[in-house]
């Protein structure tokens, strides 16, 4: 089955420090990965992907994530975060689906990130 | 949320009224899609279209019903046969944008329904 999983429901960090969220895959073929960020009441706002090409995808708001196909996991990754991160991270892989030619998103549960000051 | 438009922000509905949200995109986008958001439950798909007077259904559609007319425009009607109508609604297209290639799905800001 094609699939997306967060293992953290919650990752909690100080201000400054690094930020890693988690995310791993199982999917047909090569993936296309997408990390997006939701502030309470809103909708998603796109912070990366990979497509295909560096393993090392940078994005928005100092944002990066590393793609490791041999550990299929997509890990969304800040040096050092800031209050304002807080908020709630999706990771989603695109699905194949045999109507169409694009597929469809499947997203993970969410991992809400809180960072204390 | 630029370019992705969806009203009304907050919607209240007695059971067994059908009740329309709107979502509207000025990006030129080929693709809709309407998901809908429960806590702890991620995003889940209930149509999609990728392209006018086409679409099809995605993994929650019962009780759900939409048209795509317009390219510019994706109606979901949540019906009274939806028996838990409750929850947050995202709208999404997706196409090529200034600093992005096609592959990528830009969101509404959301319509949250309540059930009275």
């Amino acid at each position: 089955a094609q699939s997306v999983a967060q293992p953290e429901d919650q990752v909690n960090v100080a201000e400054g420090n690094p930020l890693t969220v988690k995310c791993t895959y199982s999917v047909s073929g090569n993936p296309y990965l997408f990390w997006y960020v939701q502030y309470p009441n809103r909708g998603l706002q796109f912070l990366l992907k990979y497509i295909t090409g560096d393993n090392l995808v940078k994005g928005s708001y100092g944002f990066e994530a590393e793609f490791n196909k041999s550990q299929t996991s997509f890990h969304l990754k800040k040096p050092s975060a800031l209050v304002s991160d807080s908020a709630l991270y999706f990771c989603a892989v695109r699905v194949l689906a045999p109507t169409d030619s694009w597929g469809k998103l499947q997203f993970g549960a969410g991992t809400q990130v809180v960072v204390t000051p | 949320d630029g370019g992705i438009t969806q009203s009304p922000k907050y919607l209240f509905r007695k059971e067994g009224q059908n009740v329309t949200l709107s979502c509207e995109q000025n990006l030129n986008h080929d693709a809709m899609y309407w998901y809908r958001q429960d806590p702890g439950q991620g995003l889940r798909l209930i149509y999609y279209s990728q392209i006018v007077n086409d679409f099809q259904k995605g993994d929650i559609a019962e009780g759900y019903s939409v048209s795509r007319e317009k390219k510019e425009s994706f109606p979901l009607t949540v019906t009274s046969a939806q028996k838990n109508p409750t929850a947050f609604y995202l709208c999404a297209s997706r196409g090529r944008t200034s600093g992005s290639g096609p592959d990528t799905q830009y969101f509404g800001p959301g319509t949250r329904l309540t059930v009275l």
